[in-house]
């Protein structure tokens, strides 16, 4: 089983509809949880990170962590164009610190007008 | 403030050959790690450094090396070029222990 898992997409959601992104991990002792957005030909860019069960939320963004079911999701409300591109799940490597991410392949997604 | 800068942004090599990439972090960060991105994959961690010692290390062949200079920038060295090494080398910096970590726009390693 590889430590982090995402559908790979792609994933089309209507214009102003909610688009929802998932996640699973393999090593129950993780702690913290990132989502990274990326443009096609740029970098990834951090969108949120989570630590505790439950939700965060950032504007349009809510994350959802769920830690007896091991998964983490991202629900981006309002979808627009512009939201369109791959989103990243990253989990730290386990005794060490945010600087060594373990990513998923990426969730590729499409807003369509 | 500047965010990581890298350098150069696109480059194209032939197999065999040698090539440097470059780092700056963000000013007050000391933490660097590098990331190679195959096309249609996440990024994966070759290395971590912090006030210039090695930290960390990926699942990544000896032709890969890096350092760290005083001024907490970073080369990272790939030998012996292979097909395989094109892809997107990522540079993040970041306060070390700190949330998170901070992307350079990326430089892009043609093989050939």
């Amino acid at each position: 089983q590889k430590e982090v898992e995402q559908n790979s997409g792609p994933l089309s959601v209507p214009e102003g509809a909610i688009a929802s992104l998932n996640c699973t991990y393999s090593d129950r002792g993780s702690q913290s949880f990132f989502w990274y957005r990326q443009y096609s030909g740029k970098s990834p860019e951090l969108i949120m990170f989570i630590y505790s069960n439950g939700d965060k939320e950032d504007g349009r963004f809510t994350a959802q962590l769920n830690k007896a079911s091991q998964y983490v999701s991202l629900l981006i409300r309002d979808s627009q164009p512009s939201d369109s591109a791959t989103y990243l799940c990253a989990v730290p490597a386990a005794n060490f610190g945010n600087e060594k991410l373990t990513f998923g392949t990426g969730t590729r997604l499409t807003i369509i007008p | 403030d500047a965010g990581v800068t890298q350098s150069p942004t696109h480059l194209i090599k032939t197999r065999g050959q040698h090539v440097t990439l470059r780092c700056s972090p963000i000013s007050g960060h000391k933490s660097v790690s590098w990331y190679q991105q195959v096309l249609g994959q996440g990024p994966q961690f070759i290395f971590q450094y912090y006030e210039k010692e090695e930290r960390g290390r990926g699942n990544f062949p000896d032709r890969f090396s890096a350092r760290q200079f005083p001024n907490y920038s970073s080369e990272l060295n790939v030998n012996a070029l292979l097909l395989g090494d094109s892809a997107l080398y990522l540079c993040a910096s970041s306060f070390l222990g700190r949330n998170t970590i901070y992307f350079g726009e990326g430089s892009w390693l043609t093989v050939v």
